[in-house]
């Protein structure tokens, strides 16, 4: 199995520009998520999918943050306008189901100049 | 408020020792806990889930314990090895749902 896959691994940008980050969930699973993590703040859940339906983005910091998942082999978290502070690795995760483990892909390293 | 809450100090072990690691919670009334292991550059992975009915958890050269009383889980590795040297992240349910919150996580290195 190929596991999450996340594109692109490094994304470098400078402040104000428009990020899109991208996320193939595992086949058959139900349920998607995403992460930002922080030294500062650690792993917080931004939003959940269940079905390809946003159940929860109360985690989503500001409404710089969109994200969505059009068919349930893909979803994108973009940042519009992308600020310094916004500089972190996004991690992707699927699950089978609510309440099962979650399988998280490699991240997304953002650097915001 | 909520709060988990992991040894921020790196855990330094010998090869072949038993490493504890430990998550505390406060202020939560979890379904079920997990752990995960998390490598530098890596997503991390799932290693073990307990739930709140239940005390252990094996798998391999791993134990889990969840006091429900103590708010606490241990999280074992025995006979450690230096390829056990990793982040290892505790995650517990907020609400009995989908959203799980994860602590800080405890650096783990085994010395050979």
């Amino acid at each position: 199995d190929a596991g999450v896959i996340q594109s692109p691994r490094h994304e470098v940008t400078e402040m104000g520009q428009e990020v899109t980050l991208r996320c193939k969930p595992i086949s058959g699973h139900n349920s998607l998520f995403w992460y930002r993590q922080t030294m500062m703040r650690g792993l917080e859940l931004l939003i959940y999918f269940n079905n390809n339906v946003p159940i929860d983005d109360s985690g989503m910091p500001e409404d710089r943050f969109s994200a969505k998942m059009p068919n349930a082999s893909f979803s994108t978290l973009k940042i519009q306008p992308s600020e310094p502070r916004d500089s972190a690795v996004y991690f992707c995760a699927s699950s089978l189901g609510q309440y099962n483990e979650q399988f998280f892909g490699p991240g997304t390293r953002l650097t915001v100049l | 408020s909520q709060k988990i809450e992991q040894n921020s100090e790196a855990l330094n072990i010998q090869e072949g020792k038993t490493a504890t690691l430990t998550c505390n919670y406060t202020n939560y009334s979890p379904a079920y806990l997990q752990w995960y292991r998390q490598d530098p550059g890596r997503g991390p992975v799932f290693l073990l889930l307990i739930r709140e009915n239940e005390k252990e958890k094996r798998k391999e050269r791993l134990k889990v314990t969840f006091d429900t009383t103590l708010k606490q889980s241990l999280f074992h590795i025995t006979a450690s090895q230096p390829a056990d040297s990793a982040t290892y992240l505790c995650a517990l349910d907020r609400d009995s749902s989908y959203k799980l919150i994860f602590g800080s996580g405890t650096r783990l290195l085994v010395r050979p």
